[in-house]
């Protein structure tokens, strides 16, 4: 079955440091692939996303993700971390076959950032 | 200001009692879903509706309906709802434009069922 993975519940960063959160995907292709944000007491705001070609891809707030076909990995990062930053971060995909649109998510990763 | 609008943010009811959860979009998207979050389980698909008066099951769909009779509204409706319902309730819509749409999402809808 199609799944998201990210095995980070938790990350704790000092304000200023680099982040990477982790996202897997088990899927036979390669699917569409996104990151979104959610903000205490907000819905989800898209990060970026990748459909093909440069599998670095740049997105909103300094963020960026790489796409590793060979890992099946799709890694969020930021060189320096504000403390705006403090939010839950998912991972999603959409297989690139479905006909249903189905959008999975990953169980998210709640991102702490110190002073 | 393109955006999804749910009502109400925060609602708690009691077992049984009949509600519903509004969802409006303006931005005249055709493809609208509802999804539930609960720690440690992300965001799971309740329903969803490709356009007007199509709608299908998600992953969670039990106790819950849906309908889509205008393009702008989805509304959730749970007819006799239970404390296994008690959950952070998202509405989200996208245009109809392939599988590289990203989704627009509400603000959430939290329910507590006692």
């Amino acid at each position: 079955a199609q799944s998201v993975t990210q095995p980070d519940i938790h990350i704790t960063v000092s304000e200023g440091a680099s982040l990477e959160l982790r996202c897997n995907y088990s899927y036979g292709a390669t699917p569409y692939l996104f990151w979104y944000v959610q903000s205490p007491g907000q819905g989800l705001q898209l990060l970026l996303k990748y459909f093909s070609g440069d599998t670095l891809v740049q997105g909103i707030k300094g963020f960026e993700a790489e796409f590793k076909r060979s890992q099946s990995s799709f890694n969020l990062r930021k060189p320096s971390v504000h403390w705006s930053d403090a939010a839950e971060y998912f991972c999603a995909v959409v297989p690139f076959t479905s006909g249903t649109y189905k959008y999975i998510f990953g169980t998210g990763t709640r991102l702490k950032v110190l002073a | 200001e393109a955006q999804v609008t749910q009502n109400p943010r925060y609602l708690i009811t009691v077992t049984g009692k009949k509600l519903t959860v509004t969802c409006s979009q303006n931005m005249n998207h055709e493809y609208m879903s509802w999804y539930r979050q609960d720690p440690g389980l992300g965001l799971r698909q309740i329903y969803y509706s490709m356009n007007v008066e199509v709608t299908d099951k998600g992953d969670v769909p039990e106790g819950y309906k849906v309908s889509r009779k205008e393009k702008r509204n989805f509304p959730l409706i749970l007819e006799s709802p239970s404390p296994n319902q008690t959950s952070l309730y998202f509405c989200a819509s996208s245009p109809k434009q392939g599988n590289n749409s990203p989704l627009h999402f509400g603000n959430g809808t939290r329910l507590t069922v006692t």
